[in-house]
């Protein structure tokens, strides 16, 4: 069964980092890309990041750009954010995202179940 | 960037059909995926490519996309349809992905 799913999420003063993991599980990770996108407590989805499915390219939203990496490792089926400078504007749900295509511009047919976020001090 | 617009909401009785809008410049020369959203859980995708549907996912719900506004519409509404819903586009000259602000389906 097709599965992904997030960890690392909580509370985090601002300024400081935080790594969110997501393992995937029931797919060949290695030939998908991977996105991670967010969700502010009652607000809309927002495109975070993608890394290619052999992590050849990263591409950012301009909000985090600089402080946010992105990474995978496929030998583990994981992909991970390092969150850095952490703002209160980056509080959200955080989802991992499966693309259906390798290398970006695809739907996003498989989402993890998220992970909560919470910059504040 | 490239700009998504949607209406915040939409209403429909039950049994009746739901188009919800999603607008950008040359929206058609682009690929629009959809999501549905309810309330607690994870989006998941409903239409890819404009008007494809993913195993799963009942063929009342359909596409379309041309000029500058694709449209999701859902038929023989049903209580359960009643969620959050997202369009999506690759803004391919700036790497980017796109969503849009979603629309809020009610069924009265």
């Amino acid at each position: 069964q097709v599965h992904l799913v997030e960890s690392g999420g909580g509370v985090v003063q601002p300024g400081r980092s935080l790594r969110l993991s997501c393992a995937a599980s029931g797919f060949m990770f290695s030939t998908t890309g991977m996105h991670w996108v967010r969700q502010a407590p009652g607000k809309g989805l927002e495109w975070v990041a993608v890394i290619w499915y052999d992590g050849s390219n990263k591409y950012y939203a301009e909000s985090v750009k600089g402080r946010f990496i992105v990474s995978r490792d496929n030998s583990k089926n994981m992909v991970y954010v390092q969150m850095n400078s952490l703002r209160a504007d980056d509080t959200a749900v955080y989802y991992c995202a499966r693309e259906r295509g390798a290398a970006g511009g695809q739907a996003l047919d498989i989402w993890g179940q998220g992970t909560m976020v919470t910059v504040s001090s | 960037s490239y700009v998504l617009t949607q209406p915040p909401s939409v209403s429909v009785a039950p049994g009746l059909t739901a188009r919800i809008t999603c607008g950008g410049d040359n929206i058609g020369s682009y690929s629009v995926h959809w999501y549905q959203q309810k309330p607690g859980q994870a989006p998941i995708l409903v239409i890819y490519y404009d008007g494809d549907r993913p195993s799963g996912i009942p063929e009342r719900f359909s596409g379309s996309n041309s000029g500058n506004t694709a449209t999701l519409t859902i038929s023989r509404v049903e209580a359960g349809d009643e969620a959050a819903y997202y369009c999506q586009v690759w803004d391919t000259p700036n790497n980017h992905y796109v969503f849009g602000p979603g629309t809020t389906v009610t069924v009265l």
